[in-house]
């Protein structure tokens, strides 16, 4: 069971808004930044957003991220296909010295 | 073109050992941080180990403390992860991931190999 909540499955119509929440705890989310990553079918994990809030160069600004306390979230908006993936979040755990990735959340494109 | 590559997978036998190796090329290593992260068949994904920049002390995940030993060639732009006293459990595709820490923080794990498959098995 991972430190960091996710909910297993989320999904969408095209177009929609939708978002992923990740809880954690005041060792981690509350004392860290939160990543999140996008893993697509049999490739690598992507970065999509960094320190919270921060979209790296080329990822679309209909991904965006958030945080307050000790829970952070992602937000999709004008879903489209292709979004269909997984998404971790992440974050530094100061009590364990150790990175902290989230369960997963499964989304699908309806 | 910055890339990392992982080599060294395979299949072994439950307490078998195996070198896993990613290579850098675009970038020099000893300026990013560097993790390693597996994601085992239908599971999600798991941090196993970093070599930070501040501190010459590495970390490890609790499950693979003890067993697994992170080094790095400067020489050769490349990092290493042995794995000892391997289990069916280690079982997982390989990534090796930078992470940009520079400017007094860190940008998340922007840059990842190709992953290598490593299955322990009898």
């Amino acid at each position: 069971q991972s430190v960091l909540t996710q909910p297993p499955s989320a999904s969408g119509t095209p177009g929609q808004r939708v978002t992923i929440s990740c809880s954690g705890s005041s060792s981690n989310i509350g004392r860290n930044t939160v990543n999140w990553y996008q893993v697509l079918p049999g490739t690598a994990p992507k970065l999509l957003i960094h320190s919270n809030d921060q979209r790296p160069s080329g990822v679309p600004d209909r991904f965006s991220g958030s945080k307050s306390g000790t829970s952070a979230s992602l937000a999709i908006s004008g879903l489209q296909s292709e979004d269909e993936a997984d998404y971790y979040c992440a974050t530094w755990d100061s009590s364990l010295n150790n990175w902290m990735f989230g369960g997963g959340t499964k989304l699908t494109v309806l | 073109e910055v890339q990392l590559v992982e080599s060294g997978g395979g299949l072994v036998q439950p307490g078998g050992s195996l070198r896993l190796s990613c290579a850098a090329s675009g970038f020099t290593f000893t300026n990013y941080v560097v993790n390693w992260v597996r994601q085992a068949p239908g599971k999600g994904l798991e941090w196993v180990s970093q070599i930070p920049r501040h501190t010459r002390a590495m970390y490890y995940a609790e499950s693979v403390k003890g067993r697994f030993t992170v080094s790095e060639d400067s020489a050769k732009n490349s990092v290493y992860l042995q794995m000892d006293s391997l289990r069916a459990e280690d079982t997982a595709v390989y990534y090796c991931a930078r992470e940009d820490c520079s400017g007094g923080s860190c940008h998340g794990f922007d840059v990842w190999g190709q992953g290598t498959l490593v299955t322990v098995s009898s």
